[in-house]
């Protein structure tokens, strides 16, 4: 069945540093895929999307380019805040005649920004 | 800007004992679900509803659960008798139009099972 991977957590970086946590995937069709954000005590948050192959996502400095090459969608962003810690969660949806299906999400990356 | 909200935050309930989490969607929104994140694992689909009814489930989601729209405005989960294994995270979501917009979550019930 369908499947999302990320990298391994916990990342810890320093404030301006580079961003990237590493995301692939297996579907059967062509899902859209999405990077959700959970900031401490809160819910899930979509941060950016991308629905279809070379698309590319954005939001608050962060993107990610849907690669249906390598079956990747990673998140990056060129000098992470202390704002943006919290856990990071890629999922897919597959597309069924134009409608979306469930999410199906990786297992989070935590994320800590040191000032 | 409209926002999912879960009730309560943490309920804590003796195993065995039924269990209600409730969720108000965003208000325009016609499709709903239930996840669940068991701690440390990954966020898992239980169920999908639309027009009344359960359009999709997975496996998880046995005959312990339920879900029901009782009015215009929230959306339950119910598990019958729970178990040790049902301690988890439950975060509702709602979306408008599955083709086009993306499922808004809510902050999630913690629950806990002794």
């Amino acid at each position: 069945g369908d499947s999302v991977t990320q990298m391994e957590g916990p990342v810890t970086l320093s404030e301006e540093a580079f961003l990237t946590i590493n995301c692939t995937y297996t579907a059967t069709g062509y899902p859209s895929l999405f990077w959700y954000v959970q900031y401490p005590g809160e819910g899930l948050q979509l941060l950016l999307k991308a629905t279809k192959a070379d698309d590319k996502g954005s939001n608050k400095g962060f993107e990610a380019t849907y690669r249906k090459e390598t079956t990747s969608f990673h998140l990056e962003k060129g000098s992470v805040q202390v704002s943006d810690s919290a856990v990071y969660f890629c999922a897919l949806s597959e597309n069924y005649g134009g409608s979306q299906g469930n999410l199906i999400f990786g297992k989070g990356t935590k994320l800590s920004v040191k000032p | 800007e409209p926002e999912v909200t879960q009730t309560p935050s943490h309920q804590v309930t003796q195993m065995g004992q039924e269990v209600i989490l409730r969720c108000v969607p965003i208000s325009n929104h016609l499709y709903f679900y239930w996840y669940r994140q068991i701690l440390g694992q990954k966020v898992e689909f239980l169920v999908s509803f639309y027009n009344n009814e359960i359009s999709e489930k997975s496996e998880i989601f046995d005959d312990q659960f339920s879900v029901e729209r009782p009015d215009g405005s929230n959306f339950t989960l119910k598990i019958r008798s729970t178990k040790l294994e049902d301690s988890a995270m439950y975060f509702c979501a709602s979306t408008g139009d599955r083709g086009n917009q993306p499922q808004h979550f809510g902050d999630g019930t913690r629950l806990s099972i002794l």
